[in-house]
């Protein structure tokens, strides 16, 4: 069963600081994705990296993809009280029929205070 | 807007009835995956439908199923329920099976059970 750890699991921050979230696991993944949820809403896709080593920037948001698979990490810069919320992880399961099916981490739930 | 509807948006009965969630998956996606978040469990993968075929399982129980039509619209049955069913539930749907498994989520059905 391929798991993935994020940490921390909660952050609370004041604005203007810079942070990072952390996605890992023991498992290589062919690709690993980044959702943000707002409450009470669905998850929001933000971006996928698929590349060993990869970085993709959206704005003031950093990702990227280890040079292994395993792992991925989320930057904020300057964080805004409009980052808050609970930042998920996920990548999809390798072989069987399953495909598509992806592997969420247990969230990181990101406060930015004014 | 992710393009993944979802109805009812909230949904109110007591215990031992049963409902129906419905979802419209984007248009191309084939397939579509349900979920269900309450606070102390994260998002649980509940079920996975390809093209009107059964793909995948996790942890859906007994007295809950599910089916996709042939116009690829989903409807997720939940029946006996009990106080501990009530969470949000979201479908999201992709174009798997090609990668990178991108899922896109609807808005949710709050599912209050009293």
């Amino acid at each position: 069963t391929q798991l993935l750890e994020q940490s921390p699991q909660f952050l609370s921050i004041q604005e203007g600081e810079n942070l990072t979230v952390y996605c890992n696991s023991s498992s290589v993944f062919s690709s690993l994705q980044w959702y943000r949820q707002e409450p009470g809403e669905g998850p929001v896709l933000l971006v996928t990296v698929v590349t060993g080593g990869e970085v993709k920037k959206l704005k003031r948001l950093t990702f990227q993809f280890g040079d292994a698979r395993k792992d991925s990490s989320l930057h904020i810069t300057a964080a805004q009280p409009g980052d808050t919320g609970l930042y998920l992880c996920a990548g999809p399961n390798a072989g069987g029929t399953s495909y598509g099916k992806l592997t969420f981490g247990q969230g990181t739930i990101l406060t930015v205070h004014p | 807007d992710s393009g993944v509807t979802q109805t009812p948006k909230h949904l109110i009965t007591a215990t031992g009835q049963r409902v129906t969630l419905r979802c419209s998956p984007r248009s191309g996606d084939l397939s579509v995956y349900w979920y269900q978040q309450s606070l102390d469990q994260g998002l649980q993968f509940l079920i996975q439908y390809y093209n009107g075929e059964e793909r995948a399982k996790g942890n859906i129980l007994e007295r809950f199923s599910a089916q996709q039509f042939p116009d690829l619209h989903s409807e997720l049955n939940l029946s006996s329920l009990e106080l501990g069913d009530s969470a949000l539930y979201f479908c999201a749907s992709s174009v798997a099976p090609a990668g990178p498994y991108e899922q896109y989520f609807g808005p949710g059905t709050r599912l209050t059970v009293t």
